[in-house]
């Protein structure tokens, strides 16, 4: 079966640096992406990796291993509306999108 | 503002009962999709529709209907609902297969 797992929950410290991971087991890859979900909101598109390698927009960056059907987000100089969880989801050989469970991130003072 | 629009916010539904969910995008999207999103589980994927006339089935269809007669709206209609079907359910669309999905904000839906 296809399969995304992520950490269920990470805490970190305003200000400081974390790295969300991401590893997967799908029928090939078209490409992975991450969201952000706010409580209570929808998810919102935050980058997309299809190459190997690292990804960099701003504070948030994601990278890639095909070959260890591995990714991770990066988020820097934290802030506390980084509090949300993040989502890993990872296009399939059919393009359709298989999901993570999602990391919620605790962000602290 | 472009985007999704999902209409209700939030539903209370006897079982039994039948009920749509609306969708509808400005941004002339040719795919679209329904999720539905539960504590401790990704997203999964209802049914979809690739372009303006074709709809497909996804994860979890059993229970719900799909309908594109347009390339704007995508309603969800529950036939009769059951208590396993209170969910949020999010209509997302993208573009094309290979693009980032927008999401619309979601309806809060009971089955008691």
């Amino acid at each position: 079966g296809q399969n995304i797992d992520q950490p269920t929950e990470m805490t970190a410290t305003e200000g400081a640096i974390v790295q969300i991971n991401c590893t997967y087991q799908t029928s090939g890859f078209n490409g992975l992406f991450w969201y952000q979900q706010h409580a209570g909101e929808a998810p919102t598109f935050l980058s997309y990796n299809v190459l190997d390698g690292l990804e960099e927009k701003g504070r948030f960056s994601s990278f890639l291993s095909r070959s260890k059907g591995y990714s991770y987000l990066l988020l820097k100089e934290l802030q506390m509306k980084d509090s949300a969880s993040y989502l890993c989801a990872v296009r399939d050989r059919n393009y359709q999108l298989i999901w993570g469970a999602g990391t919620k991130l605790i962000i602290k003072p | 503002i472009a985007g999704i629009t999902q209409a209700p916010t939030s539903q209370i539904l006897a079982a039994g009962r039948r009920m749509t969910l609306r969708c509808t995008q400005d941004m002339r999207h040719n795919a679209m999709y329904w999720y539905r999103q539960d504590l401790g589980l990704g997203l999964r994927l209802i049914h979809y529709s690739n372009t303006a006339g074709t709809t497909g089935k996804g994860e979890v269809p059993d229970g719900y209907s799909v309908s594109r007669a347009n390339t704007d709206d995508f309603p969800l209609t529950l036939a009769s609902a059951v208590p396993s079907q209170t969910s949020v359910y999010f209509c997302a669309s993208s573009d094309n297969y290979n693009s980032p999905l927008h999401f619309g904000n979601g309806t809060r839906l009971t089955v008691t």
